[in-house]
């Protein structure tokens, strides 16, 4: 079954703590997008990469960092230094070859809360 | 001002009616237009997706595009309880695989 796995659904964090969220796809595709999403602001591009050991800011990096060491695994942490994470995190992919290459495929979510 | 503007509703429309979500978008440049489904605490699934202007149907489902008014819209027949949902406009110049979204306008069918 193809698809984009995030894990995990829902996570917990602690005043100054770092956690990872999970993005793992099966669907070969080349770039992969990390977004977050509040209430009424729509999806907002985090970080997004195109190709393995590559990887670019988006609008809001600040306070976050990723990884891209396999073609199938893009995973976010979120540091000490987002001092609001509270949302829903979405990853999604895309394929680069041939078109359309701008269709991005989601993933179901993991919701970030502070404890 | 957004690239992209939606409005956000809720949007409340009883069972069988036919409803219009819209968006507008300031930046000519897109060429592809995408309306994505998210139910509630889920992932956004693609609906539609319309290369530059025109009409697209797939069942229940219209997608229209005027890049001459930078408006898109989407119409859904006999709407049904399913269809309650927030729908998401997403769009992107050719070339380019990112993707900007509107807000998102929150639907709901009354039965």
């Amino acid at each position: 079954d193809g698809g984009i796995t995030q894990s995990p659904k829902y996570l917990f964090r602690k005043e100054g703590q770092n956690v990872t969220l999970s993005c793992e796809q099966n669907l070969n595709h080349d770039a992969m997008y990390w977004y977050r999403q509040d209430p009424g602001q729509g999806l907002r591009l985090i970080y997004y990469s195109q190709i393995v050991n590559d990887f670019q800011k988006g609008d809001i990096a600040e306070g976050y960092s990723v990884s891209r060491e396999k073609k199938e695994s893009f995973p976010l942490t979120v540091t000490s230094a987002q001092k609001n994470p509270t949302a829903f995190y979405l990853c999604a992919s895309s394929a680069d070859g041939g078109q359309p290459k701008n269709i991005q495929y989601f993933g179901a979510g993991t919701r970030l809360s502070v404890l | 001002q957004k690239e992209v503007e939606q409005d956000p509703g809720p949007l409340s429309v009883p069972e069988g009616a036919i409803v219009s979500l819209n968006c507008t978008y300031s930046n000519s440049a897109f060429q592809y237009f995408m309306w994505y489904r998210q139910y509630s605490r889920k992932g956004p699934e693609l609906l539609m997706y319309t290369y530059s202007s025109g009409n697209k149907e797939d069942g229940r489902f219209t997608a229209q595009v005027d890049k001459s008014s930078k408006y898109i819209s989407l119409f859904i027949r006999d709407s049904q309880p399913s269809d309650s949902a927030t729908y998401l406009c997403a769009m992107s110049p050719t070339g380019g695989n990112k993707l900007v979204f509107g807000a998102g306008t929150i639907l709901r069918v009354k039965s």
